[in-house]
């Protein structure tokens, strides 16, 4: 299957600092990718659509400036986690792949810790 | 959004089936029924997807209910690497994500 890559795989970070995550698409282009965020025990909860050459569409009660989200090319979508609090301490999960039914790929998740 | 029901937890003794049910009682016609897995500290993986007939692939199989309702995703021989939060995803139309419920957590006793 398509293969869906993120860097870094885990990050500390001190409270305050920025923290950049990179989502890749690396045999498929991916017009659409997704952001999610899952806290321990929960389930993945989707934070907002990355869309190609425009604006991301943001979830209910995610702050678009804190989460910054660019889609600069069809194969790579970055997450800005600005100004790092420890509540944003979390696993961030990015997704890509086709609609209408067809299979999402997911990356394996960048853990951020923030202290 | 169609919403799904799954158990919490199942066990499974290594080397033999598995069988995790998915209620899915509000599904729409252009509704896919997708299964994914997630590792613990990993992102999800897909494991299987299915519209009106049973699937198989090297994963698993998939049986959906005549009435599509229900379905099962049946692991013919489940290993300890199977343990994993499995979701039933309902998945189509114009949507674009995937909506994760609580999905159902498989432990495999060797």
């Amino acid at each position: 299957g398509a293969v869906v890559s993120q860097h870094p795989s885990r990050v500390i970070c001190k409270s305050g600092t920025s923290v950049k995550i990179e989502c890749r698409s690396l045999d498929f282009q991916a017009t659409t990718m997704f952001w999610y965020r899952q806290f321990p025990k929960q389930s993945l909860m989707l934070m907002a659509t990355s869309n190609e050459g425009s604006k991301a569409t943001y979830e209910q009660g995610v702050e678009k400036d804190k989460f910054l989200i660019n889609h600069a090319s069809l194969t790579l979508s970055t997450l800005t986690v600005t100004s790092a609090h420890p509540e944003d301490s979390s696993f961030y999960i990015c997704s890509a792949g086709g609609q209408g039914g067809e299979t999402q790929y997911f990356g394996p998740g960048t853990r951020l810790l923030v202290l | 959004d169609a919403k799904t029901t799954q158990p919490n937890s199942m066990e499974s003794n290594e080397e033999e089936p598995v069988h995790l049910p998915c209620n899915h009682s509000t599904i729409s016609g252009t509704d896919y029924i997708h299964w994914y897995r997630q590792l613990p500290s990993q992102g999800p993986e897909y494991v299987i997807h299915g519209l009106t007939s049973n699937v198989n692939n090297r994963m698993a199989s998939l049986a959906i209910a005549e009435d599509r309702k229900s379905s099962t995703l049946i692991l013919h021989r489940a290993t300890l690497r199977d343990a994993a939060v499995y979701y039933c995803i309902l998945y189509g139309g114009s949507q674009g994500n995937l909506i994760f419920g609580k999905g159902t957590k498989l432990s495999v006793k060797p």
